[in-house]
């Protein structure tokens, strides 16, 4: 998602839809790229990862594509459930001392 | 296994005062760890790299002198906002990384009054 001001871009979807979430990144040398959910109040937990010379990761219920071409990052959440409900953001590694740039976040709501 | 904590998990004080928060590896050690900031609705913002036993590395725009930062220990590393200002008001977050992982800590709510 695109930052707006200082407004989340936020996206609802209906549980048991699924869902996709969309990262740009900015620098052409990152070789490392992470999906954080954050919860209110709590502090950003590891979903999923992917190295550059990758394209496609799965896990439990999640996806990570990724796209060198147009530096373009995304998670996709099968079956998405209420307890997905977060905010969620991608990351991107500098390659210098394992430095973490963040992208803006968004936020996703289940509707039931 | 690889717990980081922060400790307070909130703190309220007021302007002009001094506030330390502290980071630490529960289960690991860390010679590297990281502290956030995270404005309301933004997204966490990187302050400084903490390495244990030498001076932290401050990113652009971060005054050294108002976040001091101590990583005295393989599993501690503090933060001291000095003489605070409710423009500091904010989210507060550490990292502590093992191997090329980074585990986070559950954040400091720090309001300053």
């Amino acid at each position: 998602g695109e930052s707006v001001g200082l407004h989340l871009p936020t996206l609802s979807v209906q549980e048991g839809d699924n869902s996709i979430i969309n990262c740009a990144y900015s620098n052409s040398a990152s070789d490392y790229f992470i999906w954080y959910k954050q919860e209110s109040g709590k502090g950003p937990q590891f979903i999923i990862d992917i190295r550059s010379n990758m394209d496609k990761r799965q896990g439990q219920r999640v996806t990570v594509l990724l796209n060198k071409t147009v530096k373009h990052l995304s998670l996709q959440i099968a079956a998405t459930q209420p307890g997905d409900s977060a905010v969620y953001f991608c990351a991107e590694n500098t390659g210098t001392a394992s430095k973490l740039t963040f992208g803006t976040g968004t936020r996703l709501q289940v509707t039931l | 296994g690889a717990v980081v904590s922060q400790h307070p998990s909130r703190v309220i004080c007021k302007s002009g005062t001094s506030v330390k928060i502290e980071c630490r590896s529960l289960d690991f050690q860390a010679t590297t760890m990281f502290w956030y900031r995270q404005f309301p609705k933004q997204s966490l913002m990187l302050m400084a790299t903490s390495n244990e036993g030498s001076k932290a590395t401050y990113e652009q725009g971060v005054e050294k002198d108002k976040f001091l930062i101590n990583h005295a220990s393989l599993t501690l590393s503090t933060l001291t906002v000095t003489s605070a200002h409710p423009e500091d008001s904010s989210f507060y977050i550490c990292s502590a990384r093992a191997d090329s992982w980074q585990y986070f800590g559950p954040g400091t709510r720090l309001t300053v009054l």
